[in-house]
This record gives C-alpha cells, structure tokens and sequence, in this order.
C-alpha cells in the first residue's frame, strides 16, 4: 500500500512570492494533517481535516497561508506571500480511526521550502 | 496545553548497548501516544503507538511502557546498532482530539 505522497521535496523561492504544497493521504484515511518543522524541533500542527472539513486551525497564520481539502482526498497548503521565517520543512500526515492502526499517524517524506 | 518534554536532547552509546529514551507531558489526560523516528531530511516514521489503555507496547527490539499517572513514556532499544542512529520523537494525543503534541526529540547516534 502506497503511503503519504508529497510534492514537491524542495523548493526554493524569493520571498514575497506564491508557494504551494500538494499531499495525497493514505487511501482511506480520513484524517489529515499539515506540519510545520523547523531545524531541530518537533512538528507543529497547522491545520487538521476530518473528511473535507477543517477541523483544527488556530495555529495557520490566516493572513498568509491558506489550505484546501475539497473532495475530502487530497490537500494542497499554500503561502502567499512567503516570507524569510517561512523557510521550514513542511509535513503531511494522514490517520484513521478504525482497524488495526486506529489513531496512528502515518507521515509523508515533507517538503523542504528555503525563502531567499 | 500540552508540554511534551524529551530528556536527554543528544545520546551517543557504543553499539550493542540497550538504552532508555523519555519522554514526559504535563496532561495525563491523554488518548494514545506514539513514537516515531527521523532520519536526517527525512519524514517521520512511526514505530509505536500506545493507547491509554495500555501499558506496553512491543516490536522488535524496542519496548514502548506508558504511565499516564506519572506523565512518562519510555522507549526502551536493546542491544543498539549503528542503523538505529537517528532523531526519535514521542506525540501525545490529547483526549481523543486527534490533536497531537510532539517533543524535540532525543538525536541518537550510536557508534561501531
């Protein structure tokens, strides 16, 4: 079974310009989550999606970043614009509440974005 | 909030050596906990997840014990090798929220 997919695996951009991020969870999982990591630090939750509903956002800074799960799959996570704090690495995870693995999250390889 | 604390923040041990990683949280009102591993510019990969209702979990050569009442996980690794070198980090799920909270980790290296 496939796992979490992510892309791109790099990107570097000026800053003040438009990134964006794509993740396909686990096949039926319901659950979704974006990650912030920096260097040295554990992952910090964005946002969380049950289905296509954005359950968990107060740590997305709204002003720039902005998120879509619209056929409850799939998500994309965008910056616009980026800024040089935004240089991190960004985490896609995926769980679902049933079956032998109920609860676990399972991570894709992330997306290391570097903000000249 | 939930604190996730990870002591010691680096470890190195000669290979063959069984160890104990920890991870400690101040709300003992947790769902499940997991430990993960990290490779150098890799994603995390999950090695146990316990539930609440657990004390122990096992795979392999790694023992994962939780203690809600005390706020501590351990992950115990026997007999280390120099493959198992790597950032391990614990996550606990507060109540069920699916809102997990992680530790910095503890950056294992272990030496042939």
């Amino acid at each position: 079974e496939a796992g979490v997919v992510q892309s791109p695996r790099y990107k570097i951009i000026e800053k003040k310009q438009p990134v964006a991020f794509w993740c396909n969870p686990i096949s039926g999982h319901n659950t979704l989550y974006w990650y912030l990591q920096n260097l040295g630090q554990g992952p910090e939750l964005l946002i969380r999606y049950e289905n296509e509903e954005a359950v968990d956002d107060s740590q997305l800074p709204k002003d720039r970043f902005s998120a879509e799960r619209l056929k409850g799959v799939d998500s994309t996570l965008k910056i616009q614009p980026a800024e040089l704090g935004d240089s991190a690495v960004y985490l896609c995870a995926s769980s679902s509440p049933w079956g032998e693995h109920r609860g676990e999250q399972f991570f894709g390889p992330g997306t290391r974005l570097t903000v000249l | 909030k939930q604190e996730v604390t990870q002591i010691p923040a680096a470890l190195s041990v000669p290979e063959g050596e069984n160890l104990v990683l920890n991870c400690s949280f101040t709300d003992s009102a947790i769902y499940n906990l997991q430990w993960f591993r990290q490779d150098p510019g890799k994603g995390l990969t999950s090695l146990l997840l316990i539930q609440s209702s657990q004390r122990e979990q096992t795979s392999g050569r790694l023992n994962a014990s939780l203690d809600k009442s005390s706020g501590r996980s351990t992950l115990y690794i026997a007999a280390s090798q120099p493959g198992d070198s790597a950032t391990y980090l614990c996550a606990v799920n507060l109540d069920n929220f699916n809102k997990f909270y992680f530790g910095s980790g503890t950056k294992l290296n272990v030496k042939p």
